[in-house]
């Protein structure tokens, strides 16, 4: 069973729709969730992290599942630029890092 | 910003060769990785770093060896490049366990 798993997508919303991805992870005992968003051919960078009360950064809200072991990210109002690759990471203890493999979101004009 | 510099955005290497990725940060974050990144795969961990001279095996070092000489700088090296070696290859840092990662450019190495 993997660590962590995503559906791979692709989601194509609308500019103006709102989208939201899952991503369950199978230890109980994580500790800390990221949502990293990754364009073609580029490198990783940190969306943001995701706290237990959930949390909100513009047009983003990240909420965390402990009882049902799973992450999700909402997008608000889809832009173009949001098109990309969004990868859950989930950080088991120390330096143990689990990447989901990505769900791809592609923004329709 | 925390900026993490990889030696190489592309690299074409032949089949034997010994292959030497460069990774710099400059945040003094104790720990550093290098992952490669294959389509359907994820990232997968080939060796991380919590301080100099300390290195600890990912998922899947094999082929791999890791070098800290300095707390700023992470090395990458196949010993003998093998194709089943192209790939995309990250290195990240973060400031301890736990704490959000960040990625450098990437590498893109093709072995012939």
């Amino acid at each position: 069973r993997k660590e962590v798993e995503q559906d791979p997508g692709p989601f194509n919303v609308p500019e103006g729709a709102t989208v939201a991805f899952n991503c369950t992870y199978s230890n109980s005992a994580s500790q800390s969730f990221f949502w990293y968003r990754q364009d073609c051919r580029k490198e990783p960078k940190l969306l943001m992290s995701v706290y237990s009360s959930g949390n909100e950064d513009g047009r983003f809200t990240a909420q965390l599942n402990r009882a049902s072991q799973y992450i999700s990210l909402l997008i608000r109002d889809s832009k173009l630029s949001d098109s990309a690759t969004y990868l859950c990471v989930v950080n088991l203890t120390g330096n143990q890092f689990y990447f989901g493999t990505g769900t791809s979101l592609t923004v329709i004009p | 910003d925390v900026k993490v510099t990889q030696s190489s955005r592309y690299l074409v290497k032949r089949t034997g060769e010994k292959v030497f990725l460069e990774c710099v940060q400059d945040m003094d974050h104790e720990n550093m990785f290098w992952y490669r990144q294959d389509p359907g795969l994820g990232l997968r961990l080939i060796y991380f770093s919590y301080d100099v001279k300390m290195k600890e095996k990912g998922d899947i070092p094999e082929g791999y060896s890791v070098s800290r000489e300095k707390k700023e700088r992470f090395s990458l090296i196949l010993e003998s490049a093998s194709t089943n070696q192209t790939s995309m290859y990250l290195c990240a840092s973060s400031f301890y366990g736990g704490q959000p990662q960040h990625f450098g450019d990437g590498t893109r190495l093709s072995i012939l």
